[in-house]
């Protein structure tokens, strides 16, 4: 199994640009979900699935869209980028809601200049 | 909103004393889930608790989650070098969204 992968590693985009980070994973979890992680904040949620065709809104949802179209795939889409959404970006998947161990992806590196 | 505070937000220690990371809930947890973050690296796992009370132990790691199911703590016994990294916990109230902590980097001084 190849767990949780993340595409790309870095990426720099432009103001105003949009992009995909591409997730997957091979375990046949339920759960994916999306955080950023920015210095002295800790992991924020933005968005999270419990299944094929089931998203929504975490706690920092503003600027980007997710869809869970298979199990296996839960892209996140920057629509507009901006400055603020310069973070790192961390995938994760589980079980299920109520096995919460949570297996996190290498993470995507994204500055917006 | 719900919010997770962490302390300290740093510790340094030398090598082969304990360190101890708290986690404080502003509401109460179903669960809480600690996890461990190496420098350049992706958080893991370490460990849920569910129980008022429960304590669970990992070699020299011991969890705690408090009677009210609003805290929780982390202990290591004699640090070693490979402890390095930011322990996170994350708390979930049961609504599907997990809230992470700001962490603990612990250094090791051999």
């Amino acid at each position: 199994n190849a767990g949780v992968t993340q595409t790309p590693k870095f990426q720099v985009l432009k103001t105003g640009q949009s992009m995909t980070l591409q997730c997957a994973q091979d375990m046949n979890h339920e759960y994916m979900s999306w955080y950023r992680q920015d210095p002295g904040m800790g992991l924020r949620l933005i968005h999270y699935s419990v299944g094929a065709g089931i998203t929504d809104q975490g706690e920092v949802p503003n600027g980007y869209n997710v869809s869970r179209s298979t199990t296996e795939d839960f892209p996140l889409r920057l629509l507009s980028a901006a400055p603020s959404q310069t973070s790192v970006y961390f995938c994760a998947s589980s079980v299920n809601t109520e096995t919460y161990e949570q297996y996190f992806g290498p993470g995507t590196r994204l500055t917006v200049t | 909103g719900q919010q997770v505070m962490q302390i300290p937000q740093y510790q340094h220690v030398q090598e082969g004393e304990d360190f101890t990371t708290y986690c404080n809930s502003s509401t109460t947890l179903s669960n809480i889930q600690w996890y461990k973050q190496r420098p350049g690296g992706h958080p893991v796992f370490l460990i849920q608790l569910v129980k008022s009370g429960e304590v669970k132990k990992q070699k020299r790691l011991t969890f705690q989650f408090g009677e009210a199911k609003k805290n929780s703590s982390l202990h290591i016994t004699a640090t070693q070098t490979t402890d390095v990294g930011t322990y996170f916990c994350a708390g979930d109230s049961g609504a599907n969204n997990l809230f992470f902590g700001t962490g603990t980097r612990l250094t090791v001084i051999p």
